[in-house]
């Protein structure tokens, strides 16, 4: 089955700075890549997704890099911003094709200082 | 429109009793899971449903059934809790079994003692 390691476990930045969050996952049949917040008290919540045929994916601050030689994808925050402060997982199918059933990081805690 | 809602919110069961879990969804979605949520380990997969009338185990299985009852609810039971299955569940729901969004829903802490 599929393995994803996600680092780091936290990360701390001033307001303004820019985060990243690295995954490696281990089966190179894999080729859809999400990735989720979960805000304190609430489920997790889809913010940005890839799939194997690009290499970049962004959505205002966010951006997805992914990376299929070395096997892993980064998440990118720029202008980081207080409420930015949440838990990040990223995710990969399950058995390399089944989407169905994901995979996810340990997760991130995310924390933006004022 | 709701979303995906899950009952009870908390619970509270000693060693050996049994409970089930309810899920359900109001997007006309095809697919549903159960996760398990522990410190440190992320989201795990216990049972997912492809479709109305299918169910497939996850990472996690052993402990636990589930009952697709219809398209709109599916359910996780515990038949005979163990402190090991405290932990936070989630429910969630997508179009299908495809590279889409799954929906999540806001969770039910459980405590085994």
């Amino acid at each position: 089955g599929e393995n994803v390691e996600q680092h780091p476990s936290t990360l701390s930045v001033q307001e303004g700075d820019s985060a990243v969050i690295k995954c490696t996952y281990s089966d190179s049949a894999s080729n859809y890549f999400p990735w989720y917040k979960q805000e304190l008290g609430k489920g997790p919540q889809l913010i940005i997704d890839i799939r194997s045929n690009v290499g970049e994916k962004k959505d205002q601050r966010i951006a997805v890099t992914l990376n299929k030689t070395a096997k892993h994808f980064s998440l990118h925050i720029t202008e980081t911003q207080p409420e930015d402060s949440a838990v990040y997982f990223c995710a990969a199918p399950a058995g390399g094709t089944s989407y169905g059933k994901l995979t996810f990081g340990q997760g991130t805690i995310l924390t933006v200082h004022p | 429109n709701a979303g995906v809602t899950q009952t009870p919110k908390f619970q509270v069961l000693k060693t050996g009793q049994s409970m089930t879990l309810q899920c359900a969804q109001d997007m006309n979605h095809n697919s549903m899971y159960w996760y398990r949520q522990d410190p440190g380990m992320g989201l795990r997969l216990i049972y997912y449903s492809a479709s109305e009338g299918t169910t497939d185990k996850g990472e996690v299985p052993n402990g636990y059934n589930v009952s697709r009852l219809n398209k709109r609810e599916f359910s996780l039971r515990l038949e005979s809790a163990a402190p090991s299955q405290t932990s936070v569940y989630f429910c969630a729901s997508s179009e299908g079994p495809g590279p889409y969004e799954q929906y999540f829903g806001p969770g039910t802490r459980l405590t085994v003692t």
